[in-house]
């Protein structure tokens, strides 16, 4: 079965700093590209960032202070967000790109539960 | 970047109506377009890739057309279990612009 889980997140001040991991199972990680998207409570869906088998893409609102990465070897991947701010509060979503061509310019196929950023003081 | 809209925002129909949806790019994106289905509480689901191309495992009744600048979602005989909100993307181009969403209520 294919399948993303998201962890790392929780309560964290303005500021402050958070690194998400997603671990994927049952398809072949380093053929495809992997996105985050986000969420805040009550809000529509905002795509955050991609990585494909070697380039990054980031939103304006968040380049600068995300850091997307990917592990091959463990197949997780992972975003770094320096310098939170409190729109940043939402769920994170990792997902995988529906074609294995290692482009990030695809639907998303599989989502994970996601994980809740929540930045307050 | 591309900016995508959607209209209605939210609409109310009565179990075995037609509805569509429509999504607007401000530029012209091909069939680069998903939509999305979001249950209250659930995670977003790949219903429709390529503008019209049916997910593995979506009902038939839902379809998608376009091309260009102007896509459709129709869900033709309207469940219970659609009761949802629906979000067209684009994947055309980064940043991979969603649209605002559409609330179905049944």
């Amino acid at each position: 079965e294919v399948q993303l889980v998201e962890s790392g997140g929780g309560l964290q001040q303005p500021g402050g700093s958070l690194r998400l991991s997603c671990g994927a199972s049952g398809f072949n990680f380093k053929n495809y590209a992997l996105n985050w998207v986000r969420q805040a409570p009550g809000q529509g869906l905002q795509w955050v960032s991609s990585i494909s088998r070697g380039d990054t893409y980031y939103a304006d609102s968040v380049k600068g202070r995300f850091t997307i990465s990917r592990d091959n070897s463990k197949s997780v991947v992972y975003l770094q967000i320096n310098s939170l701010r409190a729109d940043d509060t939402a769920i994170y979503y990792c997902t995988k790109v529906r074609v294995g061509d290692g482009y990030i310019y695809g639907a998303s196929d599989v989502w994970g539960p996601g994980t809740m950023v929540t930045v307050s003081s | 970047d591309i900016q995508m809209t959607q209209s209605p925002s939210s609409l109310s129909a009565s179990v075995g109506d037609r509805v569509t949806i429509t999504c607007r790019a401000s530029q012209g994106i091909g069939n680069y377009v998903a939509w999305y289905q979001q249950k209250p509480g659930k995670v977003p689901k790949l219903l429709i890739y390529s503008a019209s191309t049916l997910q593995s495992g979506v009902p038939s009744r839902f379809s998608g057309r376009g091309s260009g600048t102007d896509f459709t979602l129709t869900i033709s005989n309207v469940q219970p279990e659609d009761i949802a909100t629906y979000f067209c993307q684009n994947y055309n181009r980064a940043p991979l612009t969603f649209g605002p969403g559409t609330k179905l209520n049944i």
